[in-house]
């Protein structure tokens, strides 16, 4: 079965630091990848996603992710974090294309220092 | 344009009662999906409906249950709540064409189960 694990749970950072959030998946064949951040008291809002081709993602706020198949890793990065940054990012997968079904990472927590 | 709506935001509830949430879906969206989110068990699919049909289920038990209307509103209910029912309810609404159509995520429905 498909599944998703994010290592970190909690992760602190210094406003201006750089960024890596890990995601490691599970799955068979290509995977459908998604980076989605809460923030609290609100509902989640997609980053990125991948689905083929240039293995470098754009995403939106400054945030990118790599998908590496031989390491199994779709991790999240931003140059230099904002306090506004703070908030719970989830990786996630969808096990098949024709569906909006969503298998979630456990999350990691955000926290930024000034 | 209007995002996605749960109602109600907050809700109590005692044990062995049963409880319905509402989501209503952006405009032109058919497809609605719903999760459960807990600090001990993350997020996790319960239901997706496109076109007033489930189009697939998640792994909880039949106390819970959905439908979609013809206007494309869902609801949820839970029936004989229980302790663990205790969660943030979260819908996702999309146009219903799979990965490729970016879902978006209402602001939750909090259910206390006391």
């Amino acid at each position: 079965a498909q599944s998703v694990t994010q290592p970190d749970i909690h992760i602190t950072v210094s406003e201006g630091a750089s960024l890596e959030l890990r995601c490691n998946y599970s799955y068979g064949a290509t995977p459908y990848l998604f980076w989605y951040v809460q923030s609290p008291g609100q509902g989640l809002q997609l980053l990125l996603k991948y689905f083929s081709g240039d293995t470098l993602v754009q995403g939106i706020k400054g945030f990118e992710a790599e998908f590496k198949r031989s390491q199994s890793s779709f991790n999240l990065r931003k140059p230099s974090v904002h306090w506004s940054d703070a908030a719970e990012y989830f990786c996630a997968v969808a096990p098949s294309y024709n569906t909006d079904k969503l298998i979630f990472g456990t999350g990691t927590r955000l926290q930024v220092f000034p | 344009k209007a995002g996605v709506t749960q109602t109600p935001r907050y809700l109590i509830k005692t044990r062995g009662q049963q409880v319905t949430l509402s989501c209503s879906p952006i405009s032109g969206h058919r497809s609605v999906s719903w999760y459960q989110q807990t600090p001990g068990q993350g997020l996790q699919f319960l239901f997706e409906y496109f076109s007033e049909t489930q189009r697939n289920k998640g792994n909880f038990p039949g106390r819970f249950s959905g439908r979609q209307f013809s206007n494309s509103r869902s609801e949820m209910n839970v029936s004989t709540l229980e302790l663990g029912d205790s969660a943030l309810y979260l819908c996702a609404s999309s146009r219903g064409g799979g990965v490729n159509t970016e879902a978006f995520f209402g602001q939750g429905t909090r259910l206390t189960v006391v």
